[in-house]
């Protein structure tokens, strides 16, 4: 069955550490990948997908099929950053319908 | 705001009551899904409609639990006989028949049932 692993609930870094929230999956085929994140206050947005290959908020995330992760990145960590980040696929190739992660807590402190 | 709107955000109702969710999507979007999320948890999917279509039901979607979407447009989420495991934000989100596989969210409504 599908399903998306989120290890870490919460991830704390100090302002302009770098950041890795990690994600693995379990899918058979090709996945195509979300990050979601939702700030406070703020409804659930998404952040990226592994197909654009483009860099949100000096974000990014690199498919990996080998090791079946999407770990999201980013060089130098900002307080915004603080939010909920949540991973995403959808399952059996279904247009929309997504599995999440549970998600994990990113805090950056200043 | 031309985004998904959900309403009532909030809804307290006392155990066996009956509750109704509404979801208004982005207007050109003719898929629409619901979400339940709880504590510590990610979205969970519920079901999905494309214009008025049901086309998939998750088996957390109890007989308890009916959606409509009658004239694919707005949508509806009924929880009939609520029970306290009912407690949890209903998320709305829509998206277009084709576009990128984005999901745009509303901003929820939670329910807590005593």
């Amino acid at each position: 069955a599908q399903r998306v692993t989120q290890p870490e609930k919460l991830l704390s870094v100090f302002k302009g550490a770098p950041v890795e929230l990690k994600c693995n999956y379990s899918y058979s085929g090709s996945p195509e990948l979300f990050w979601y994140v939702q700030y406070s206050r703020q409804r659930l947005q998404l952040l990226l997908r592994h197909i654009s290959r483009e860099s949100i908020k000096g974000f990014t995330a690199d498919l990996n099929k080998g090791e079946t992760s999407f770990h999201l990145k980013k060089p130098f960590a900002q307080e915004e950053d603080s939010a909920m980040y949540y991973c995403a696929l959808p399952p059996g190739g279904s247009q929309g319908n997504l599995i999440f992660g549970k998600g994990t807590k990113l805090s950056v402190k200043p | 705001d031309t985004g998904v709107s959900q309403n009532p955000r909030h809804k307290i109702t006392k155990r066996g009551q009956n509750v109704t969710f509404r979801c208004d999507p982005i207007s050109e979007h003719n898929r629409l899904y619901w979400y339940r999320q709880t504590l510590g948890q990610g979205p969970e999917f519920l079901t999905y409609f494309q214009n008025e279509a049901q086309l998939e039901k998750s088996r957390l979607l109890s007989d308890r639990f009916s959606a409509e979407r009658p004239k694919g447009s707005f949508s509806t989420l009924e929880i009939q006989r609520t029970e306290q495991g009912d407690s949890a934000m209903y998320l709305c989100a829509s998206s277009p028949r084709t576009g990128t596989g984005e999901l745009f969210f509303g901003e929820g409504s939670r329910l807590t049932v005593l």
